[in-house]
């Protein structure tokens, strides 16, 4: 059972560009969640989804950032006109079922985001 | 092979007694440590870190932890606990601070407080 998948690893953008970034949580499981870690710093929610609804997404940002969860394919992170501090690195991970009703979150090997 | 234990899966305490939630590590060199809880249905919160310094550190909700490098521990710990601390609690390594840092996870513990 492959674990949770990340891609891409690394990406590069320039001011202003779009960043999308994938996750594609461990078999079976149909809930996903979404962190942000600034240097130094710890974790910060950013967002959960279940397949097709977005559940609690009190960590995003008003602006620029968007995330779904479709009935078919991985959950995206959208980040449009990207600045310079959105460099971060992003954090995927998935459960089983209700997020901290005994179910383990399993998270994927992040996407270090570069804006130049 | 970088490691984080929390070797409990599940501790009860009644309400108004200390709490303690381990974590041990096995890493190479100089650990930076974290504290993280979730509710239910909610995402990872952050409690507390250690970077350098102090080895108590203070956090949210009336959480600490004390670094112990000899015996590569650190243990989150609560005077007294409250019916609403009951979630699951997780401990975090980051190896270093550059671009190509890693984040390893313990396996998490659930703490359950009793009225």
């Amino acid at each position: 059972n492959a674990g949770v998948m990340q891609n891409p690893r690394h990406l590069v953008r320039r001011r202003g560009q779009e960043a999308r970034l994938r996750c594609s949580p461990m078999k079976g499981h149909s809930h996903v969640y979404w962190y942000r870690q600034l240097p130094e710093e710890g974790l910060k929610f950013m967002v959960y989804l279940q397949k097709e609804n977005i559940i609690d997404e009190s960590g995003m940002p008003k602006e620029r950032f968007s995330a779904e969860f479709p009935k078919e394919g991985p959950s995206i992170l959208r980040i449009q006109q990207v600045v310079r501090g959105d460099s971060a690195a992003y954090f995927c991970a998935s459960s089983r079922g209700l997020a901290g009703v005994g179910e383990t979150q399993y998270f994927g090997p992040g996407t270090r985001l570069l804006v130049l | 092979a970088q490691s984080v234990a929390q070797p409990e899966d599940q501790v009860n305490v009644a309400e108004g007694n200390p709490l303690t939630v381990k974590c041990t590590y096995s890493v190479s060199g100089n650990p930076y440590l974290f504290w993280y809880v979730q509710y239910p249905n909610r995402g990872l919160q952050f409690l507390l870190k250690y970077i350098t310094g102090d080895n108590l550190v203070k956090g949210s909700y009336g959480f600490e932890a004390e670094f112990n490098k000899s015996q590569t521990s650190f243990h989150l710990k609560k005077p007294s606990a409250l019916v609403s601390d009951s979630a699951l609690y997780f401990c975090a390594v980051i190896l270093s601070m550059d671009s190509n840092y890693q984040l390893i996870w313990g396996a998490g513990t659930k703490l359950i407080i009793k009225p």
